[in-house]
């Protein structure tokens, strides 16, 4: 079946520009994840999705980042007034999670690559 | 806080070796450990996921395995091939929900 997918693969904005990232997560996968690598850096955690659950946002670095996500499907991540260390691959995740497993394997997606200049 | 860390950096290494690939954690209280090999432009790849009550796990030529009480896991590569170069990430999951906090990453060569 299909995997994560993601839009644009590709994004190059100006300094102060609002962007949005778009995740398809697999079908029939509640939970949904996303992350950031930086160059040279490993990947970070931004947020977590897990159906009609208030989503967990430990993860995002300021308030010029949020994310939405509607039901168990799309998510939009969005940076506002970018910067340039916004750059970075953004990978999104999804997996299957119920009440009969503690233990989630995790399927990325291909990521966007972010560049602010 | 839950911190990974992956040695070595890079390794290189002919084609047909065997060869372990370090990644320690410090909070024992893990629920999950994953390995991935992420390829240039690409997204992550999932290759072994360790349950907490489990020691370890078998792919193919993969074998990885978990020791909590060390805070260690090693990605084992049987008979390398140069389809391996790849850069080889572990991530250890804390929460139920399976954050994952991920190493800085191994990258692999295997060369003809």
């Amino acid at each position: 079946g299909a995997g994560v997918s993601q839009s644009p693969s590709n994004k190059v904005t100006e300094k102060g520009k609002d962007v949005e990232l778009r995740c398809d997560p697999i079908s029939g996968h509640t939970a949904l994840y996303w992350y950031r690598q930086r160059l040279g850096q490993g990947l970070e955690f931004l947020i977590y999705f897990q159906g009609n659950s208030a989503p967990d946002k430990s993860g995002l670095p300021s308030d010029r980042f949020s994310a939405e996500r509607t039901g168990e499907s799309v998510s939009t991540l969005t940076i506002q007034r970018t910067q340039q260390e916004d750059s970075a691959v953004y990978l999104c995740a999804s997996s299957l999670q119920s009440g009969r497993s503690l233990y989630y394997e995790q399927y990325f997606g291909p990521g966007t690559r972010l560049t602010v200049t | 806080k839950q911190e990974v860390t992956q040695i070595p950096a890079a390794l290189s290494v002919p084609e047909g070796e065997n060869l372990v690939l370090n990644c320690s954690f410090t909070d024992s209280a893990i629920y999950n450990l994953q390995w991935f090999r992420q390829d240039p432009g690409k997204g992550l790849t999932s290759l072994l996921l360790i349950q907490s009550s489990q020691r370890e796990q078998t792919s193919g030529r993969l074998n990885a395995s978990l020791d909590k009480s060390s805070g260690r896991s090693t990605l084992y590569i049987a008979a390398s091939q140069p389809g391996d170069s790849a850069t080889y990430l572990c991530a250890g999951g804390g929460t139920s929900y399976g954050k994952l906090t991920f190493g800085q990453g191994t990258i692999l060569t295997v060369h003809p």
